[in-house]
């Protein structure tokens, strides 16, 4: 495995629920990203955090409120979601050995919203 | 504006042969790039990075090469395999960008026995 890991792998939700996915990872690294992948479209990024800082938030609807309680820790936590929603929601992370850019991914968390 | 983009959505290819799969870029400011593979049901995995002040670098099975002069990107994955089958997609980073990558839309390939 990858050494990042997702709970839960999958997810059903209705609008006016409340849910949170978890992202574990095992790899000493310092910065943590979530993804959206949709059919046919290329992986979006939503956020991104250094050393449990928040660096970057890619214009992501406020019903996604992402925390990083520390360096091995993302959750992303979801309220009030709309239908189109719906998607492959992937975390990643990054060490920053030699200034490496490679991403390594978790399984994701496959999120349907009713 | 700046895109990441490959050519075809799917490849078929028999098993045993070769497959090449591309990726075009329009950033000039590109300086990294990486081939992801995407099993159903799993996430992207690394498969191969190269700079741009490469033109080609070698893994085990896989070849990537770099031409910068028409901003374009290439898998070749040697003796492709049934376990070859998955999506792949190239990222980008640009060297203002910090980590942040751009991924294209991937190539479905298709290994028939």
């Amino acid at each position: 495995e990858t050494g990042v890991t997702q709970t839960p792998r999958h997810l059903v939700m209705g609008m006016t629920n409340k849910k949170s996915l978890k992202c574990e990872q095992h790899l000493g690294h310092n910065a943590m990203y979530w993804y959206k992948q949709s059919a046919k479209k290329p992986l979006e990024l939503m956020f991104v955090y250094n050393f449990k800082e928040q660096t970057e938030n890619n214009s992501v609807p406020s019903r996604f409120s992402p925390e990083c309680p520390n360096s091995s820790h993302l959750f992303l936590h979801l309220h009030t979601l709309q239908p189109e929603d719906s998607a492959l929601y992937l975390c990643a992370s990054r060490g920053d050995f030699g200034g490496s850019s490679i991403q390594y991914f978790g399984a994701g968390t496959r999120l349907s919203v009713l | 504006g700046e895109s990441v983009g490959l050519h075809l959505p799917t490849l078929s290819v028999q098993e045993g042969d070769n497959s090449i799969i591309n990726c075009a870029y329009s950033n000039s400011a590109s300086d990294y790039f990486i081939w992801y593979k995407q099993e159903s049901g799993k996430g992207p995995q690394f498969i191969i990075d190269i700079r741009s002040n490469m033109d080609k670098r070698q893994g085990q099975r896989v070849t990537v090469l770099l031409n910068k002069t028409v901003k374009h990107l290439s898998l070749q994955i040697a003796a492709t395999q049934p376990g070859d089958s998955a999506v792949y997609f190239c990222a980008e980073k640009i060297e203002t960008s910090g980590s942040r990558l751009t991924f294209g839309e991937g190539t479905q390939l298709t290994v028939n026995p």
